[in-house]
């Protein structure tokens, strides 16, 4: 089936640094959603993007929904400890009538002090 | 307005035994997707439900597994004669449109004994 690369799998970062992610699909996508989750718990939604070109803040957060459509970067800046988490990037992949949220494979950010 | 509820939180079956999952979605939400998730590892689909109907549960093992979204009442993850291998997170989203966000609950831990 379809899947979303998301890169790097694993960031170690100073506080206080920047940190870039990405996802990139062979397909295009409609939606790119990004996602971050705690150890325990759920995804919580981050930021939401429907349009090409588009690019969304959230805080510290800013993402961007690639020109082709077939990528989306997560930009955070001057980062803390409780950025720590799993990132995850998500799109709505179609089949037929059918359509899932899939997932890509995270990005496990870590900061420093 | 109360987000995506699940439950139970943590759920212990002995091999052979039957689990059931609950998701209660987001009010309004009519949208619900299940995803399975091993630790160290991603989300991962497993099936899509608008009330009273599977759209799309290519990611949901064949036998002994099941979902159902009633008209009344929650969505039901069945997991029938559970293995050890079944041990791991299973987590719900809702959303209210098919194209939108999906919010998720905070899961339901499986081990299985």
């Amino acid at each position: 089936g379809q899947q979303l690369n998301q890169s790097p799998q694993s960031m170690f970062i100073q506080e206080g640094e920047d940190v870039s992610m990405n996802c990139t699909s062979s397909s295009i996508f409609n939606t790119w959603l990004w996602y971050k989750q705690d150890p325990g718990e759920g995804p919580v939604l981050l930021i939401a993007l429907y349009k090409a070109g588009e690019l969304t803040s959230n805080g510290r957060l800013t993402a961007q929904f690639g020109i082709t459509r077939k990528d989306s970067f997560l930009n955070i800046s001057a980062s803390i400890p409780s950025d720590v988490g799993i990132y995850f990037c998500a799109g709505p992949v179609y089949s037929g009538s059918a359509r899932q949220l899939t997932f890509g494979s995270g990005t496990q950010l870590t900061v420093l002090p | 307005n109360a987000g995506v509820m699940q439950n139970p939180r943590h759920l212990v079956r002995r091999r052979g035994q039957e689990a059931r999952l609950r998701c209660s979605p987001m009010k309004g939400h009519s949208h619900v997707y299940w995803y399975r998730q091993l630790p160290e590892e991603g989300l991962k689909f497993m099936v899509y439900l608008q009330k009273e109907n599977i759209i799309d549960e290519s990611g949901m093992p064949k036998e002994r597994f099941s979902a159902e979204f009633p008209k009344e009442g929650p969505s039901i993850l069945r997991i029938q004669q559970v293995v050890r291998g079944d041990s791991a997170a299973y987590f719900c989203a809702s959303s209210p449109l098919s194209d939108s966000e999906a919010f998720f609950g905070q899961g339901t831990r499986l081990t299985v004994v």
